[in-house]
């Protein structure tokens, strides 16, 4: 079972650029892919994109297009592996909780979620 | 992009009674239909996937049903832990999710 840890709460000012670490393990053989998630105050969840379990090419949501950037670690075990989301250009509209999220091994729904992390700005 | 939409936004149940939640989506997605429950402050947990595939290890309280655009998800008894948001999700990229329903203790 994949368990995912992300890094902690950030406060940003505008214009600013964040990243949010989640740090997977627990996978077998192949770490799985990775999606990005957030929360606003209030508001429903929003899908940011995914990143490629193999390497950092990634699908990204329309809206986050040309200022979010997912990244696989270059240090990483066999059994660990780290991705970083970076979001830059920060407006007051991107405080929220940013959720990590690992895609089933049979489908594309997600099987387990980090705890979130909070970004203020 | 499907857009989903949960009713009731929130819901007052008796614990020991029947909770059903509401889910319907723009367009068909067939089966690939999900649902979460989330609690403040926890990651949220995968409790239904395929409309209707129970994780393993989620009571047997919790039954999903639908296809296509009309979704619903059961607990047929609530407890005291199942007070909580839960959320639907399609899972066609672009991934997209319902605004969630809270299931509050009445």
């Amino acid at each position: 079972q994949v368990q995912l840890v992300q890094s902690g709460a950030e406060v940003k000012k505008p214009g600013a650029s964040v990243k949010v670490s989640c740090k997977a393990s627990g996978y077998t053989f192949i770490r799985p892919y990775i999606h990005w998630v957030r929360q606003a105050p209030g508001q429903g969840l929003e899908w940011m994109g995914r990143i490629h379990p193999r390497d950092n090419s990634s699908l990204y949501a329309p809206k986050f297009r040309g200022r979010v950037t997912m990244t696989w670690d270059t240090s990483t075990s066999t059994s660990t592996s780290t991705v970083r989301m970076e979001l830059s250009s920060l407006t007051f509209e991107d405080t929220a909780v940013y959720y990590c999220a690992s895609r089933a091994p049979l489908g594309e729904w997600f099987d387990t979620w980090g705890q979130g992390a909070l970004v203020i700005v | 992009e499907v857009v989903m939409t949960q009713s009731p936004a929130t819901l007052s149940v008796s614990p020991g009674s029947r909770a059903t939640l509401s889910c319907r989506a723009s367009e068909s997605v067939r089966t690939k239909l999900a649902w979460y429950q989330h609690k403040p402050g926890q990651a949220p947990r995968l409790l239904i996937y395929d409309a209707s595939t129970r994780v393993s290890g989620v009571p047997a309280r919790f039954s999903g049903s639908g296809s296509g655009t009309e979704f619903s998800l059961t607990i047929s008894s609530l407890q005291s832990e199942d007070f909580a948001i839960y959320f639907c999700q399609q899972y066609s990229p672009p991934w997209t999710f319902g605004q969630g329903t809270k299931v509050e203790i009445k």
